[in-house]
């Protein structure tokens, strides 16, 4: 199984509701990835989780909050969120760097997000 | 900031000619990869090539690597509709402690192949 797995595929807010986008893979990478992009734009990224350890924060506001309950599920919770985070947001996985395999990122295939 | 700047930023061209994609990078890198993106959909990757090569290939696609220049480029073959996309190149110079690795992505090419 080479796929990562996004639900849902399209989630309209409101700037008070809380709502959470989630991961999934079973390829037993030990790495995975949120990215947010907006139109014709490239993918910047948010958080690296390592390990089911935060790695990386890419100075995220706290209204996204990321979370990883084990190695195949990342999840990532919004919180009053702002019409500018409005967005593709990108769930990646990819093998562990530290053994030296595979930097290739595998990507979903997003969760359109509408925020009013 | 934008590690890799493309060009062309968009680029139509008729099904059967090749189509070339340029990306330029500023600081040392492990390795280059080019990803794909469908209209809003996820990246698909398509090749890495490692700092030390200077060309590679896998079917239809033909990437080269300048390392002194700091610059790449992806060449499709024999173009076809189904290769109307969004074509990313991603750099990889940046190790992280805890694990897994951090792309940073190029502006894109938007390429349409039209019949």
């Amino acid at each position: 199984d080479t796929e990562v797995t996004q639900t849902p595929k399209h989630l309209v807010m409101g700037m008070t509701n809380k709502k959470s986008l989630k991961c999934e893979q079973h390829m037993g990478h030990r790495a995975m990835y949120w990215y947010k992009q907006k139109a014709k734009k490239p993918p910047e990224l948010m958080f690296v989780y390592s390990y089911e350890k935060l790695s990386i924060n890419e100075s995220v506001p706290s209204r996204f909050s990321p979370e990883c309950p084990n190695s195949s599920l990342l999840n990532l919770h919004l919180h009053a969120l702002q019409p500018e985070d409005s967005a593709l947001y990108l769930c990646a996985s990819s093998q562990d760097w530290a053994t030296g395999l595979q930097e290739t990122q595998y990507f979903g295939p997003g969760t359109r997000l509408l925020v009013l | 900031s934008q590690q890799g700047e493309e060009d062309p930023q968009a680029l139509s061209i008729q099904e059967g000619e090749n189509a070339t994609m340029n990306c330029s990078y500023k600081t040392s890198i492990n390795n280059l990869q080019w990803y794909r993106q469908n209209s809003g959909r996820g990246l698909v990757h398509l090749i890495l090539i490692r700092s030390n090569e200077r060309e590679k290939h896998s079917g239809r696609l033909r990437v080269t690597l300048d390392t002194s220049k700091k610059s790449s480029s992806l060449l499709i073959t024999a173009s076809r509709a189904a290769d109307t996309a969004s074509y990313f190149c991603a750099t990889d110079g940046f190790v992280l402690t805890g694990g897994g690795n951090k792309l940073t992505f190029g502006t894109g090419t938007q390429l349409k192949v039209e019949l």
